[in-house]
């Protein structure tokens, strides 16, 4: 079964260092998302892509974060100057088609910032 | 701003206990209605979409159903393995989901 797959699972980082988190996502689908999760708080959108190109991003995704996909396969999220309540689960999601809400989501990576 | 509430926040059910969990929501234009289940440590798994109050959907023991303002995912005869956090989440615009906060689910043998 396809699936989308996320590294690292887990990174700890000093406060104001950059952190980059990757994702495979399923091979044939267009639409990539990055959601986070704080511990014991709900799943919160960050950021959608398409066509290579931001389509959406959250109040949240301010100008510390970035995506890329950098190839075909990969897409990536950058945190330039991690701060401690960047601390959470960043999960990966790709869809096929846009209006199934059929989202695909990777294990996740969790990053502790110190 | 769309607004998910889920209730309860935690149920606890012996095996075979049939109950309901609520999803209550706000939104303008809703596009579609979908439920995730999450186990500790992994990311959500798609469960169900529902697009129109009256819809319906099963998958084993859970069935969805949804109205002009809340939807319910009914779980009969829950196993052990149902346990899990079942979380609602609605889309508006073209791209972005807004997710409740969960219940979670505990079944005991």
């Amino acid at each position: 079964e396809p699936e989308v797959t996320q590294t690292p699972s887990h990174q700890v980082t000093q406060m104001g260092q950059e952190v980059i988190l990757r994702c495979v996502p399923i091979s044939n689908h267009l639409y990539f998302y990055w959601y986070r999760q704080i511990l014991g708080q709900k799943v919160e959108f960050l950021v959608s892509f398409y066509n290579n190109e931001i389509s959406e991003k959250s109040e949240i995704f301010d100008d510390q974060f970035s995506v890329e996909r950098p190839d075909g396969s990969n897409f990536t999220l950058k945190i330039r100057s991690t701060k401690l309540e960047d601390s959470a689960m960043y999960f990966c999601a790709s869809l096929g088609m846009v209006n199934t809400g059929e989202l695909f989501f990777g294990e996740g990576s969790r990053l502790t910032v110190l | 701003e769309d607004q998910v509430t889920q209730s309860p926040e935690a149920l606890r059910l012996q095996e075979g206990e049939s109950s309901s969990l609520n999803c209550s929501y706000t939104v303008s234009g809703l596009r579609g209605l979908f439920w995730y289940r999450q186990d500790p440590g992994k990311g959500p798994e798609f469960l169900f979409t529902l697009y129109s109050a009256g819809e319906e959907k099963e998958k084993e023991r859970l069935k969805a159903t949804l109205t002009k303002k809340e939807s319910f995912l009914h779980i009969t005869a829950p196993k052990p393995e149902d346990s899990a956090t079942y979380l609602c989440a609605v889309q508006a615009g073209d791209y972005k989901l807004s997710f409740g906060a969960g219940t979670t689910v505990t079944v005991r043998a």
